[in-house]
């Protein structure tokens, strides 16, 4: 059965920083992994996808990275915002078409 | 366009009670997926929708647990019998089939609530 593990947990960090989440996962026979962000409230929104031949996608401050063999993934994010704070999850879908996700990293960017 | 919807956004309940949670998917969109939320956890999947049939129900919990998409657009999430373990954010999702490439688009959540 898939697991998948975020960490840190949670992230303080001031205004300005560049900062990386992490994720690794158990299976490596993965088709893609997906970085979302959900603010409290609401729902989930996809920042990237990352197919399983590639190794990084980019999408302006974000930066995602795939190793599919360690079964590891990391957002990185540049320059950072209070507008950033948010829960960052990573999820992959294997065969089945269903997510499975990590428990979050809980990110807050102080002014 | 519009996003997937899902009413109620909030639902409180009494242990025993019948509970039936709503959701409109993005219109055009033939897969719809269910997923629950416990506080300070990812999302867990339920059942995955393709059109109309169920192609996988292998995440519901029990029999108490039950969901339809009669005409292939909105579908209903029927939760019998509730528990106060059943107290979470359900959260629904719909996609176009797009092979590898599929992104899975988010509604809002229903704060499902047993007392």
């Amino acid at each position: 059965k898939q697991e998948v593990t975020q960490i840190p947990a949670a992230l303080s960090v001031p205004e300005g920083e560049n900062l990386v989440l992490n994720c690794s996962f158990t299976d490596s026979a993965i088709y893609n992994l997906q970085w979302f962000r959900q603010d409290p409230g609401k729902g989930l929104t996809s920042l990237l996808l990352i197919q399983s031949s590639q190794r990084e996608q980019t999408s302006g401050r974000l930066n995602a990275s795939l190793d599919k063999s360690s079964g590891r993934s990391t957002l990185y994010i540049a320059a950072s915002q209070p507008g950033d704070s948010a829960t960052y999850l990573c999820a992959v879908r294997g065969s089945a078409r269903q997510l499975t996700f990590g428990s979050g990293t809980q990110l807050t960017v102080l002014p | 366009g519009a996003g997937v919807s899902q009413t109620p956004s909030n639902k409180v309940t009494e242990k025993g009670k019948y509970v039936e949670l709503r959701c409109d998917p993005i219109s055009g969109h033939t897969a719809l997926y269910w997923y629950r939320q416990s506080l300070g956890q990812g999302p867990e999947f339920l059942i995955y929708f393709q059109g109309t049939g169920a192609a996988d129900d292998s995440g519901l919990p029990n029999d108490r647990f039950f969901a339809v998409r009669p005409e292939g657009s909105v579908s209903t999430l029927k939760i019998q019998r509730t528990e106060r373990g059943d107290s979470a954010v359900y959260l629904c999702a719909s996609s176009l089939t797009q092979g590898h490439q599929e992104t899975q688009y988010f509604g809002p959540g229903t704060r499902l609530l047993v007392l």
